[in-house]
């Protein structure tokens, strides 16, 4: 059963754009929200995080949306460069529970010239 | 910098061969864990660990087999290495209320 779902699977963007990449959870329980960011051959590296008790985090060009009502929460990208082509996989986990995250699909990203 | 190391990067074993795949990290996190990945494709939990002595089996069914003896070790076994074994296999460690820290991966081939 797929606790987070990850939509779109793909995603081109013009340099310049902001992507947006969503993700929406079933189990309330969650309480850690990270986005992780993975180049071909490496192992994916932790982005950017989110606890529900904030509903916007910014880091850089990088800024996750939360609405804990909708049990949603996204990616988005500001000024997109070529070199944030990648795959990007959305994540939760309930802390008191073991920190096992439960991983999205992942969405391919690839921004254009 | 990651401080958790995978060995080898790239790995070409024949069918029927035992292999271990290494991970070590040096950021004394207390769980770890395995994940099975396929080039650009989703992420299974095939083994994870709590802690020294503490192993548990992922999402994802493996015949693989793993050992936690030291907080910082937390290697991978295939007793007998089969054709659909062959993928990337990715290593993590993390603390309690945080997020993972990936090693770089073992790229697995069996012939």
């Amino acid at each position: 059963q797929q606790q987070v779902k990850q939509s779109p699977q793909s995603l081109i963007v013009q340099k310049g754009g902001i992507p947006i990449i969503n993700c929406a959870y079933e189990n309330t329980a969650f309480d850690y929200f990270p986005w992780y960011q993975q180049f071909p051959g490496k192992g994916p590296a932790l982005l950017i995080a989110i606890r529900p008790d904030v509903s916007e985090k910014k880091e850089g060009r990088f800024t996750i949306s939360f609405n804990k009502s909708a049990k949603q929460f996204s990616l988005h990208i500001m000024d997109s460069q070529p070199g944030d082509s990648a795959t990007y996989f959305c994540a939760a986990t309930f802390t008191g529970g073991g920190n096992k995250l439960t991983f999205g699909t992942g969405t391919q990203l690839k921004v254009e010239l | 910098e990651a401080d958790i190391y995978q060995t080898p990067r790239y790995l070409v074993i024949g069918t029927g061969k035992k292999i271990t795949l290494e991970c070590s990290q040096t950021m004394g996190h207390d769980k770890m864990y395995w994940y099975q990945q396929d080039p650009g494709m989703e992420l299974h939990l095939i083994h994870y660990s709590y802690g020294v002595n503490s192993t548990e089996k992922g999402d994802l069914s493996s015949e693989s087999t793993v050992s936690r003896i030291r907080t910082e070790h937390f290697p991978l076994t295939l007793e007998s290495a089969r054709p659909s074994h062959t993928s990337q296999y990715l290593c993590a460690s993390s603390r309690t209320g945080y997020g993972y820290t990936f090693g770089s991966g073992t790229r697995l081939t069996v012939v």
